[in-house]
């Protein structure tokens, strides 16, 4: 176990919904990315949350926003959904340390929550 | 070309065995490299992380960096039915940057 969460777990939706997806950071980590991984695939990084500030964006749309609070606990909210929507959804906390800044350590490390399973119909 | 490349497999080996995965990637700016192992349906563990060139070890697992050449392999020994799992390989362009990710191995270990 991780100590990184996330809710919920399996999710329908129908395209042209929205949707929000909720992850908590373990225990004194204060950076959290999300990641989208579609079947067969690698994950996808989404976007970044540093001290509640997006500090780094993938190749994902508008539609893809988020959201993170004082406690580093964060939200991944998708609108107008489409049919390849439909993936894997992984949070993933890093702890406190380099974020930017050398040397590398182990900081670096990011650990993944269990995934939320989103299917677009 | 793909940012990090892994062979898809399926990768079979028997048990005992040792099993050999391998990865490359294209930016020699890269500066951390990491494996993670996923079951299916679950969500990607951390196995390994390395960052200088050269070997290291932890229990059944060896990870291999060669920065001149722009690869990076994992070796598991006395492979165990339990290893059956696709192995990702990710990497860290900047400290703090996000995670590239390959599109994993699949590893199938035979009784």
């Amino acid at each position: 176990e991780t100590g990184v969460t996330q809710s919920p777990t399996h999710l329908i939706k129908t395209r042209g919904q929205q949707v929000t997806l909720r992850c908590s950071s373990q225990s004194g980590h204060n950076t959290v990315s999300w990641y989208q991984q579609a079947l067969g695939q690698g994950p996808q990084f989404i976007f970044q949350y540093y001290r509640e500030e997006e500090n780094g964006r993938g190749n994902f749309p508008p539609r893809f926003s988020g959201l993170q609070f004082p406690n580093y606990s964060s939200e991944l909210n998708v609108n107008a959904l489409e049919l390849d929507d439909s993936a894997l959804y992984l949070c993933a906390s890093r702890p406190p340390g380099t974020s930017g800044r050398a040397p590398l350590s182990s900081t670096d490390t990011q650990y993944f929550g269990p995934g939320t399973r989103l299917t677009v119909l | 070309q793909k940012e990090v490349e892994q062979n898809s497999g399926p990768l079979s080996v028997p048990e005992g065995a040792i099993a050999s995965l391998n990865c490359t990637y294209s930016d020699r700016g890269s500066q951390s490299f990491f494996w993670y192992r996923q079951y299916s349906g679950k969500s990607p563990e951390l196995i390994m992380f390395i960052y200088s060139n050269g070997d290291k070890e932890d229990g059944r697992f060896t990870a291999q960096l060669n920065k001149a050449s722009q690869y990076v392999s994992l070796l598991i020994r006395d492979s165990q039915p339990s290893d059956s799992a696709t192995y990702l390989c990710a990497v860290n362009i900047a400290a703090g940057n996000k995670l590239t990710f390959g599109g994993g191995t699949r590893v199938l270990v035979k009784p």
